[in-house]
């Protein structure tokens, strides 16, 4: 069963703007952190968060966690066509173990 | 420095055939994933060794999937018999450690299609 769920499933928008996904989760965490899947290079780590954190950066990318609503929200600023990719979210729970969401399909027209 | 490697990269099988994939992860990274990735679905975890233990296959389907890491370096995944609900992809991951902290680095995967 996975854990996390993405808001939206699918966001279409122009290069340039920014783009926002969300994830909402059920059980207390240790840490989240978002992946990005592409068809050329699998699956990459993005940023990590952990649980006593609220918000991190990492170049164009914005990461925010609310611990007490079981959310976070990942921030794309300044989109380009590159960054066309599924977007998953992935909690750490008690055991190591990592579950990972259904993922946002991001589309970035030129 | 070398990403994990995975092989083949796609295999179409028929079913009931067995089938199995390859994996080598980072030099250096003591702990290894397999998960399986459906269509339009994130990766779920089948089973992660710490070095040549698998600590976590409680997701196994062990009536006909089965893997080993000897010697706690290269991974090999089995499915015997697949059937058509196998198709999916097969990813392998690796981390220096199990802790809940580490970055897990991804191979591309096989695509696995059973006809």
């Amino acid at each position: 069963s996975q854990q996390g769920e993405e808001d939206p499933q699918a966001l279409s928008i122009q290069e340039g703007e920014n783009a926002t996904m969300n994830c909402s989760y059920k059980t207390s965490i240790n840490n989240l952190q978002w992946y990005r899947q592409n068809s050329g290079r699998g699956l990459v780590h993005l940023i990590l968060i952990r649980s006593n954190e609220r918000e991190k950066h990492s170049g164009r990318l914005r990461v925010t966690l609310d611990t007490s609503k079981k959310s976070s929200s990942l921030l794309i600023t300044a989109s380009r066509a590159a960054d066309t990719a599924s977007y998953f979210c992935a909690t750490n729970t008690g055991g190591f173990k990592t579950i990972f969401g259904a993922g946002t399909r991001l589309f970035v027209k030129a | 420095e070398a990403g994990v490697v995975q092989s083949p990269r796609y295999k179409i099988i028929e079913k009931k055939q067995p089938v199995a994939f390859w994996c080598n992860p980072i030099s250096g990274h003591n702990t290894l994933y397999w998960y399986l990735q459906n269509l339009g679905q994130g990766p779920e975890l089948l089973i992660r060794y710490e070095n040549e233990e698998a600590v976590d296959d409680s997701q196994l389907p062990k009536d006909r999937f089965s893997a080993e890491r000897l010697k706690g370096v290269d991974s090999t995944l089995k499915i015997q018999p697949a059937e058509l609900g196998d198709s999916a992809v097969y990813l392998c991951a690796s981390s220096l450690s199990g802790s809940f902290a580490n970055e897990q680095f991804f191979g591309p995967g096989t695509r696995l299609t059973v006809l």
